[in-house]
């Protein structure tokens, strides 16, 4: 059964960090893109980062770049995304998914796990 | 940035009805549109990708079309399953998506 779980959420102040895990199972893991996409409470999909399937490229959301980072391990078919210097804004169930890759555009996200809540309050 | 807007925000309808739910982008991307449905509590799920093509496994009654800025999801005959938000999403670059569509029982 294909499988992404996330883990890692939690309460956190503003200023602080936290690392976001997502453990992947049931498919080929090491061949996928693979994603960070975020859920403000009651609003819509925002795409947070995405990292190649070796983990040699990686791209961000403006409004996260140097802040946060997505890394992964193929080894233990795990995607890890670092979050410093949290804002307020930042507070969202964050979920990881898999991105099959047909082209350059025509992509999708097949495979998404159920999401880590972040919440970042005083 | 392309700029997504998708209408209406909310639907009402019955088991039975034909719904069409619009999406519309300030530029062109040709056909390179996803569509989603989510329920609560859980993730995303694929319906539609590159306009129209259906995603293995889902149900007929989906079906996408559209190009240039303007797109179309439509369910031809809901079911009592299909309850739930729909997103569109543009792969011509930075994956921006719609604000959602909640598709309510009537």
């Amino acid at each position: 059964e294909v499988q992404l779980v996330e883990s890692g959420g939690g309460l956190v102040q503003p200023g602080g960090s936290l690392r976001l895990s997502c453990a992947a199972s049931g498919f080929s893991f090491n061949t996928y893109w693979m994603n960070w996409l975020r859920q403000a409470p009651g609003k819509g999909l925002e795409w947070v980062a995405n990292i190649r399937h070796d983990g040699y490229e990686k791209y961000y959301v403006d409004s996260v770049k140097g802040r946060f980072t997505i890394s992964r391990d193929n080894a233990k078919n795990s995607l890890y995304l670092q979050m410093n210097n949290l804002r307020a804004e930042d507070t969202a169930i964050y979920y990881c998914a898999g991105q099959v890759v047909l082209a350059t555009t025509k992509w999708y996200f097949d495979l998404w796990g159920r999401g880590t809540l972040v919440t970042v309050s005083s | 940035d392309i700029q997504m807007t998708q209408s209406p925000s909310s639907l009402s309808a019955s088991v039975g009805d034909r719904v069409t739910i619009t999406c519309r982008t300030s530029q062109t991307i040709i056909n390179y549109l996803n569509w989603y449905q989510q329920k609560p509590g859980e993730g995303p799920k694929l319906l539609i990708y590159a306009a129209s093509s259906l995603q293995s496994g889902v149900p007929s009654r989906f079906s996408g079309s559209g190009s240039g800025t303007d797109f179309t999801l439509t369910i031809s005959t809901l079911q009592p399953e299909d309850f739930a938000t729909y997103y569109c999403q543009q792969t011509y670059n930075v994956p921006y998506f719609g604000q959602g569509t909640r598709l309510e029982v009537k």
